[in-house]
Protein backbone atom coordinates (compact mmCIF):
# COMPACT_ATOMS: atom_id res chain seq x y z
CA UNK A 1 0.00 0.00 0.00
CA UNK A 2 1.28 3.35 -0.59
CA UNK A 3 2.09 6.02 2.12
CA UNK A 4 3.57 9.51 2.27
CA UNK A 5 5.54 11.06 4.84
CA UNK A 6 5.51 14.99 6.00
CA UNK A 7 8.41 15.30 8.01
CA UNK A 8 7.97 18.74 9.16
CA UNK A 9 4.89 19.55 10.93
CA UNK A 10 5.19 23.15 11.44
CA UNK A 11 7.73 25.56 9.44
CA UNK A 12 8.01 28.85 10.34
CA UNK A 13 10.08 31.22 7.08
CA UNK A 14 10.20 35.19 6.71
CA UNK A 15 9.05 36.98 4.37
CA UNK A 16 11.22 36.62 1.17
CA UNK A 17 12.84 33.63 2.04
CA UNK A 18 13.13 30.22 0.13
CA UNK A 19 11.27 27.40 1.25
CA UNK A 20 11.36 24.00 0.91
CA UNK A 21 8.99 21.35 2.53
CA UNK A 22 9.54 17.98 2.44
CA UNK A 23 7.91 14.90 1.21
CA UNK A 24 8.86 11.26 1.10
CA UNK A 25 6.23 8.53 -0.57
CA UNK A 26 6.05 4.82 -0.41
CA UNK A 27 4.82 3.01 -3.19
CA UNK A 28 6.32 0.06 -5.51
CA UNK A 29 5.84 1.41 -9.29
CA UNK A 30 5.86 5.29 -10.51
CA UNK A 31 3.51 7.05 -8.63
CA UNK A 32 1.20 10.63 -9.02
CA UNK A 33 2.09 12.67 -7.14
CA UNK A 34 0.29 16.00 -5.75
CA UNK A 35 0.37 18.85 -3.65
CA UNK A 36 -1.96 20.59 -2.18
CA UNK A 37 -2.74 23.99 -0.12
CA UNK A 38 -5.50 24.10 2.35
CA UNK A 39 -5.81 27.59 3.44
CA UNK A 40 -7.41 28.36 6.86
CA UNK A 41 -11.57 27.30 6.36
CA UNK A 42 -10.95 26.56 2.58
CA UNK A 43 -11.34 23.48 0.87
CA UNK A 44 -7.91 21.96 -0.82
CA UNK A 45 -6.16 23.45 -4.37
CA UNK A 46 -4.09 21.57 -6.10
CA UNK A 47 -0.72 23.36 -6.42
CA UNK A 48 1.06 20.85 -8.96
CA UNK A 49 0.97 17.13 -9.82
CA UNK A 50 3.30 14.79 -11.00
CA UNK A 51 2.77 11.96 -13.54
CA UNK A 52 5.68 11.48 -15.58
CA UNK A 53 8.05 13.07 -17.81
CA UNK A 54 9.77 16.40 -16.74
CA UNK A 55 11.13 15.21 -12.97
CA UNK A 56 11.03 19.24 -12.38
CA UNK A 57 7.41 20.48 -11.66
CA UNK A 58 5.78 24.33 -12.23
CA UNK A 59 2.41 24.67 -10.49
CA UNK A 60 0.42 27.80 -9.84
CA UNK A 61 1.69 30.81 -7.37
CA UNK A 62 5.71 30.64 -7.75
CA UNK A 63 5.70 26.76 -6.33
CA UNK A 64 7.80 23.99 -7.82
CA UNK A 65 8.37 20.43 -6.98
CA UNK A 66 11.44 17.89 -7.90
CA UNK A 67 10.52 13.73 -8.70
CA UNK A 68 13.85 11.83 -7.21
CA UNK A 69 13.16 8.31 -7.62
CA UNK A 70 16.32 7.68 -5.97
CA UNK A 71 14.71 9.41 -3.22
CA UNK A 72 11.70 8.66 -2.83
CA UNK A 73 11.00 12.41 -2.18
CA UNK A 74 9.07 14.93 -4.11
CA UNK A 75 9.75 18.06 -2.38
CA UNK A 76 7.85 21.54 -2.75
CA UNK A 77 9.65 24.59 -3.22
CA UNK A 78 9.48 28.34 -3.57
CA UNK A 79 12.22 31.16 -4.37
CA UNK A 80 10.44 33.78 -1.89
CA UNK A 81 7.74 32.90 0.38
CA UNK A 82 4.51 35.68 0.52
CA UNK A 83 2.85 36.16 3.57
CA UNK A 84 0.22 34.94 1.63
CA UNK A 85 1.46 31.40 1.43
CA UNK A 86 0.83 30.75 5.00
CA UNK A 87 -1.21 27.69 5.42
CA UNK A 88 -1.42 24.15 5.22
CA UNK A 89 0.46 22.01 2.59
CA UNK A 90 -0.20 18.68 1.52
CA UNK A 91 1.75 15.84 -0.05
CA UNK A 92 -0.49 13.17 -1.51
CA UNK A 93 -0.10 9.93 -3.34
CA UNK A 94 -2.25 8.03 -5.88
CA UNK A 95 -4.22 6.70 -7.73
CA UNK A 96 -3.14 3.35 -8.43
CA UNK A 97 -3.42 0.31 -10.59
CA UNK A 98 -5.56 -0.59 -7.24
CA UNK A 99 -6.53 2.28 -5.38
CA UNK A 100 -8.61 4.96 -6.38
CA UNK A 101 -8.11 6.59 -3.19
CA UNK A 102 -5.52 9.71 -2.95
CA UNK A 103 -3.25 8.78 0.42
CA UNK A 104 -2.32 12.28 1.82
CA UNK A 105 0.43 12.95 4.29
CA UNK A 106 0.00 14.65 7.65
CA UNK A 107 0.81 18.48 6.39
CA UNK A 108 3.23 20.99 7.08
CA UNK A 109 1.74 24.33 8.32
CA UNK A 110 3.58 27.23 7.03
CA UNK A 111 4.09 30.69 8.90
CA UNK A 112 5.30 33.75 7.43
CA UNK A 113 6.82 36.38 9.35
CA UNK A 114 7.11 39.94 8.00
CA UNK B 1 -17.01 27.14 -14.25
CA UNK B 2 -18.52 26.51 -10.94
CA UNK B 3 -16.12 23.93 -8.51
CA UNK B 4 -17.27 21.35 -6.26
CA UNK B 5 -19.89 22.55 -3.94
CA UNK B 6 -21.05 21.17 -0.48
CA UNK B 7 -23.81 21.75 1.55
CA UNK B 8 -24.47 22.61 4.46
CA UNK B 9 -20.83 24.34 5.27
CA UNK B 10 -21.38 23.72 9.02
CA UNK B 11 -23.68 20.99 10.88
CA UNK B 12 -24.24 20.63 14.69
CA UNK B 13 -25.95 17.66 15.82
CA UNK B 14 -26.69 16.24 19.12
CA UNK B 15 -25.20 12.09 19.47
CA UNK B 16 -27.69 9.54 18.18
CA UNK B 17 -29.25 11.85 15.76
CA UNK B 18 -28.41 11.07 12.33
CA UNK B 19 -26.93 13.35 9.10
CA UNK B 20 -27.08 14.06 5.89
CA UNK B 21 -23.96 15.50 3.57
CA UNK B 22 -24.61 16.85 0.09
CA UNK B 23 -21.84 17.05 -2.45
CA UNK B 24 -22.64 18.65 -5.85
CA UNK B 25 -19.28 17.72 -8.21
CA UNK B 26 -18.35 19.26 -11.38
CA UNK B 27 -20.43 19.09 -14.06
CA UNK B 28 -19.24 16.18 -16.35
CA UNK B 29 -16.80 14.41 -13.62
CA UNK B 30 -17.70 10.85 -13.27
CA UNK B 31 -15.97 10.10 -10.67
CA UNK B 32 -16.54 11.54 -6.49
CA UNK B 33 -15.03 10.69 -3.96
CA UNK B 34 -15.48 11.76 -0.29
CA UNK B 35 -12.73 12.26 2.37
CA UNK B 36 -12.60 12.87 6.43
CA UNK B 37 -10.03 15.11 7.89
CA UNK B 38 -9.81 15.45 11.80
CA UNK B 39 -7.47 16.61 13.80
CA UNK B 40 -6.18 12.93 15.35
CA UNK B 41 -6.64 10.97 12.11
CA UNK B 42 -5.79 13.59 9.44
CA UNK B 43 -7.08 13.13 5.90
CA UNK B 44 -8.83 9.86 4.76
CA UNK B 45 -10.52 8.47 2.27
CA UNK B 46 -14.28 7.05 2.64
CA UNK B 47 -15.38 6.39 -0.69
CA UNK B 48 -15.17 6.10 -4.32
CA UNK B 49 -17.96 6.58 -6.87
CA UNK B 50 -17.77 6.14 -10.60
CA UNK B 51 -20.70 7.16 -12.10
CA UNK B 52 -23.61 5.83 -9.40
CA UNK B 53 -21.72 2.85 -8.32
CA UNK B 54 -19.12 2.55 -6.26
CA UNK B 55 -16.49 0.10 -6.24
CA UNK B 56 -14.20 1.12 -3.37
CA UNK B 57 -15.87 1.73 -0.36
CA UNK B 58 -13.22 0.96 1.81
CA UNK B 59 -12.59 3.94 4.34
CA UNK B 60 -15.63 3.82 5.36
CA UNK B 61 -15.26 3.35 9.07
CA UNK B 62 -18.46 1.44 10.12
CA UNK B 63 -21.83 0.67 9.07
CA UNK B 64 -23.27 3.74 10.13
CA UNK B 65 -21.55 5.49 7.35
CA UNK B 66 -23.42 5.43 3.73
CA UNK B 67 -23.52 7.49 0.75
CA UNK B 68 -24.98 7.07 -2.18
CA UNK B 69 -24.96 9.04 -6.12
CA UNK B 70 -27.83 9.68 -7.96
CA UNK B 71 -28.25 10.83 -11.62
CA UNK B 72 -24.33 10.52 -12.35
CA UNK B 73 -23.84 13.91 -10.23
CA UNK B 74 -25.36 14.38 -6.65
CA UNK B 75 -24.04 12.55 -3.80
CA UNK B 76 -24.98 12.13 -0.47
CA UNK B 77 -22.93 10.67 3.14
CA UNK B 78 -25.22 9.73 5.74
CA UNK B 79 -24.10 9.09 9.40
CA UNK B 80 -26.63 7.41 11.60
CA UNK B 81 -26.50 7.48 15.08
CA UNK B 82 -23.59 9.94 15.24
CA UNK B 83 -20.91 9.92 17.68
CA UNK B 84 -18.43 12.27 19.10
CA UNK B 85 -16.00 10.56 16.91
CA UNK B 86 -17.53 11.22 13.98
CA UNK B 87 -16.74 15.17 13.89
CA UNK B 88 -14.22 16.44 11.38
CA UNK B 89 -14.68 18.06 8.04
CA UNK B 90 -15.82 15.83 5.27
CA UNK B 91 -14.36 17.11 2.30
CA UNK B 92 -15.89 15.85 -1.44
CA UNK B 93 -13.67 15.76 -4.52
CA UNK B 94 -14.40 15.14 -8.41
CA UNK B 95 -12.58 14.44 -11.50
CA UNK B 96 -12.97 13.89 -14.65
CA UNK B 97 -11.80 10.13 -14.62
CA UNK B 98 -9.76 7.76 -12.34
CA UNK B 99 -6.48 8.71 -13.33
CA UNK B 100 -7.49 12.63 -13.89
CA UNK B 101 -6.66 14.75 -10.71
CA UNK B 102 -9.57 15.47 -8.04
CA UNK B 103 -10.92 18.89 -7.17
CA UNK B 104 -11.97 19.68 -3.83
CA UNK B 105 -15.25 21.66 -2.06
CA UNK B 106 -15.19 23.22 0.71
CA UNK B 107 -16.23 20.82 2.92
CA UNK B 108 -18.84 20.38 5.08
CA UNK B 109 -17.77 20.56 8.91
CA UNK B 110 -19.65 18.16 11.62
CA UNK B 111 -19.87 18.95 15.43
CA UNK B 112 -21.60 15.86 17.27
CA UNK B 113 -22.23 17.19 21.03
Amino acid sequence: AQSVTQPDIHITVSEGASLELRCNYSYGATPYLFWYVQSPGQGLQLLLKYFSGDTLVQGIKGFEAEFKRSQSSFNLRKPSVHWSDAAEYFCAVGPTGTASKLTFGTGTRLQVTL
Amino acid sequence: GAGVSQSPSNKVTEKGKDVELRCDPISGHTALYWYRQSLGQGLEFLIYFQGNSAPDKSGLPSDRFSAERTGGSVSTLTIQRTQQEDSAVYLCASSGGYWDEQFFGPGTRLTVL
